[in-house]
């Protein structure tokens, strides 16, 4: 079962631009993760934002967590070229048992 | 160095045959997991074990089967009742709980 969905399935911007990227999911969740995968490379997290906050921060990256709509935003700020990637957002959610359940994913396309 | 292996980086098996795939951590974390990632498409979970010396069924278990005999190894036996075994095969591990997962590299696995 597929708890997040992703938008935009893809996203191809200059490097210095952001980019935002959207998750929407259906039940109740403890926390929302995004990860990043480089091709042909194992999942690296990104950050955990739980259901209690609103919005965190690590470093070029912001997430924020609406819970009354069940989504959540990624945005990369002054993007690289080097954050060419997948990403993914996987939630946690309530009952689940520590299962994480990840949507699709959005490939973001970084031109230098 | 702390991490999660995987071994082998690409695995080619004939029809009919059973293979099995390694997953070693040293992060001393309690679960772990296994994963299929088809092409454009986000990660479905196997098996999952919380705890050594038990494992459960995630949503695709059919065809495969695990072992958790150390806290360590957790490796999957991709069977010849598995339809289409051709995929990239993540293993992950966590401290438990509602946290991160730390992922390994990956094994590509092909049947000719």
């Amino acid at each position: 079962s597929q708890q997040g969905e992703e938008d935009p399935q893809a996203l191809s911007i200059q490097e210095g631009e952001n980019a935002t990227m959207n998750c929407s999911y259906k039940t109740s969740i403890n926390n929302l993760q995004w990860y990043r995968q480089n091709s042909g490379r194992g999942l690296v997290h990104l950050i955990l934002i739980r259901s209690n906050e609103r919005e965190k921060h690590s470093g070029r990256l912001r997430v924020t967590l609406d819970t009354s709509k069940k989504s959540s935003s990624l945005l990369i700020t002054a993007s690289r070229a080097a954050d060419t990637a997948s990403y993914f957002c996987a939630t946690d959610a309530a009952g689940a048992n520590s299962k994480l359940t990840f949507g699709k994913g959005i490939t973001l396309s970084v031109r230098p | 160095d702390g991490g999660i292996t995987q071994s082998p980086k690409y695995l080619f098996r004939k029809e009919g045959q059973n293979v099995t795939l390694s997953c070693e951590q040293n992060l001393n974390h309690d679960a772990m997991y296994w994963y299929r990632q088809d092409p454009g498409q986000g990660l479905r979970l196997i098996y999952y074990s919380q705890i050594v010396n038990d494992f459960q069924k995630g949503d695709i278990a059919e065809g495969y089967s695990v072992s958790r005999e150390k806290k360590e190894s957790f490796p999957l036996t991709v069977t010849s009742a598995q339809k289409n075994p051709t995929a990239f095969y993540l293993c992950a591990s966590s401290p438990g709980g509602s946290g991160s997962q730390y992922f390994g590299p990956g094994t590509r696995l092909t049947v000719l």
